[in-house]
């Protein structure tokens, strides 16, 4: 099946750092790739879509200038969590749909972010 | 607003037995569904899914069952296995939205 990769799987930085968290899909293009977060013992809540070339989409309640996304080629997707602060710490998750297939996305392993 | 809602957070199983997963949604204009399977620090990975225009699709022992008067689906795992042990977590999308809405998770327990 279709690979997506995370880059790093794990960070922890101090607060007020900014932190980029990168999303490949290694063997398929993605015109579309998606950001998710999730809390401890939650859903995974959908952050904002990425496509490749354009602005991205931004869900309700989340903040664009504080998670700025970058979708710069059909095979990479970066979001980098500025100024991050004790309460982004989260697991971050991306997914990216393949281009040309409608209704199947393939999920990165996911990053796990710490803010001291 | 939970419009995915799994109301069942955890769930123990005999290894051997049926597990049964369930879901419901609110938003009668889902119009696919999904399952996933996900391990601690990991990303979901895709089980197997259903258009509404069908009531049930199967892959080998997991089964989808969809009840679109009730907003209902559940997943049929038969026999279940220990590495069936995981979260699990149904979604659901609009066509041409390719956005997933998630509900907020079950954990299976499969039992040796």
């Amino acid at each position: 099946g279709a690979v997506v990769s995370q880059h790093p799987s794990r960070v922890i930085c101090k607060s007020g750092t900014s932190v980029k968290i990168e999303c490949r899909s290694l063997d398929f293009q993605a015109t579309t790739m998606f950001w998710y977060r999730q809390f401890p013992k939650q859903s995974l809540m959908l952050m904002a879509t990425s496509n490749e070339g354009s602005k991205a989409t931004y869900e309700q309640g989340v903040e664009k200038d504080k998670f700025l996304i970058n979708h710069a080629s059909l095979t990479l997707s970066t979001l980098t969590v500025t100024s991050a602060h004790p309460e982004d710490s989260s697991f971050y998750i991306c997914s990216a749909r393949e281009t040309g297939v409608v209704n199947e996305q393939f999920f990165g392993p996911g990053t796990r972010l710490t803010v001291l | 607003d939970q419009q995915v809602k799994q109301n069942s957070p955890s769930l123990s199983v005999q290894e051997g037995r049926i597990s049964i997963l369930n879901c419901d949604y609110t938003n009668s204009m889902f119009d696919y569904f999904l399952w996933y399977k996900k391990y601690p620090a990991e990303g979901p990975t895709f089980l197997i899914s259903i258009s509404s225009i069908k009531d049930k699709n199967e892959d080998g022992r997991f089964t989808v069952f969809l009840n679109k008067s009730a907003k209902h689906l559940s997943l049929h795992i038969v026999p279940s296995q220990p590495g069936d042990s995981a979260v699990y977590f149904c979604a659901a999308s609009f066509s041409g939205t390719y956005k997933y809405i998630f509900g907020t998770g079950t954990r299976l327990k499969v039992l040796a």
